[in-house]
């Protein structure tokens, strides 16, 4: 069946650093490719996707490109900020064998920014 | 436009009892999806309906059922609850043609 692996940190940085959070999947068919982002008592916002392969997603300064030869859709972003400090969550919806629209979840990862 | 809605936010049931959450998609979307969320077991998809009608279903037992109706708001219904099912539940919506998924803020319920 269908997964995802994501690092499940928790992830710590300063302000200003660089981010990566990897993601791999594994899917029978062509999935679309998502990062969904939850703060802190709220429910999950979709941060960006990506549809086909070399699809590059981006939105708020993070970007991720959907990697077919690697299975891979890393996060990234140059420059975090205190307020991105949230759980960030990988995700596919693989839609072979006909209308399968649920969506696969990684384990989230935890990050936190330090001022 | 109004993003998706649930009620209510939080709720305390005992062991045994019955519990109905409510979902209002956005406008025009026709697709409604539910999730468990917990610490343990992450996001885990419960089942997805479209004009009515239960497309996909998850892993979980028989106590775990929903309905949509006409209006595409939905409903999920968990009966004889157990501690095991305190979660934060999560509606998402979707437009017909698409992929992404457009989430509530969750209803937290907490079984004692």
């Amino acid at each position: 069946g269908d997964s995802v692996t994501q690092m499940e940190g928790p992830v710590t940085l300063s302000e200003e650093a660089f981010l990566t959070i990897n993601c791999t999947y594994t899917a029978t068919g062509y999935p679309s490719l998502f990062w969904y982002v939850q703060y802190p008592g709220e429910g999950l916002q979709l941060l960006l996707k990506a549809t086909k392969a070399d699809d590059k997603g981006s939105n708020k300064g993070f970007e991720a490109t959907y990697r077919k030869e690697t299975t891979s859709f890393h996060l990234e972003k140059g420059s975090v900020q205190v307020s991105d400090s949230a759980v960030y969550f990988c995700a596919l919806s693989d839609l072979s064998g006909g209308s399968n629209y649920k969506l696969t979840f990684g384990k989230g990862t935890l990050l936190t920014v330090n001022p | 436009k109004a993003g998706v809605t649930q009620t209510p936010r939080y709720l305390i049931k005992t062991r045994g009892q019955q519990v109905t959450l409510s979902c209002s998609p956005i406008s025009g979307h026709r697709s409604v999806s539910w999730y468990q969320q917990t610490p343990g077991q992450g996001l885990q998809f419960l089942f997805e309906y479209f004009s009515e009608t239960q497309r996909n279903k998850g892993n979980f037992p028989g106590r775990f059922s929903g309905r949509q109706f006409s209006n595409s708001r939905s409903e999920m219904n968990v009966s004889t609850l157990e501690l095991g099912d305190s979660a934060l539940y999560l509606c998402a919506s979707k437009r017909t043609s698409g992929y992404e998924q457009y989430f509530g803020p969750g209803t937290r319920l907490t079984v004692t």
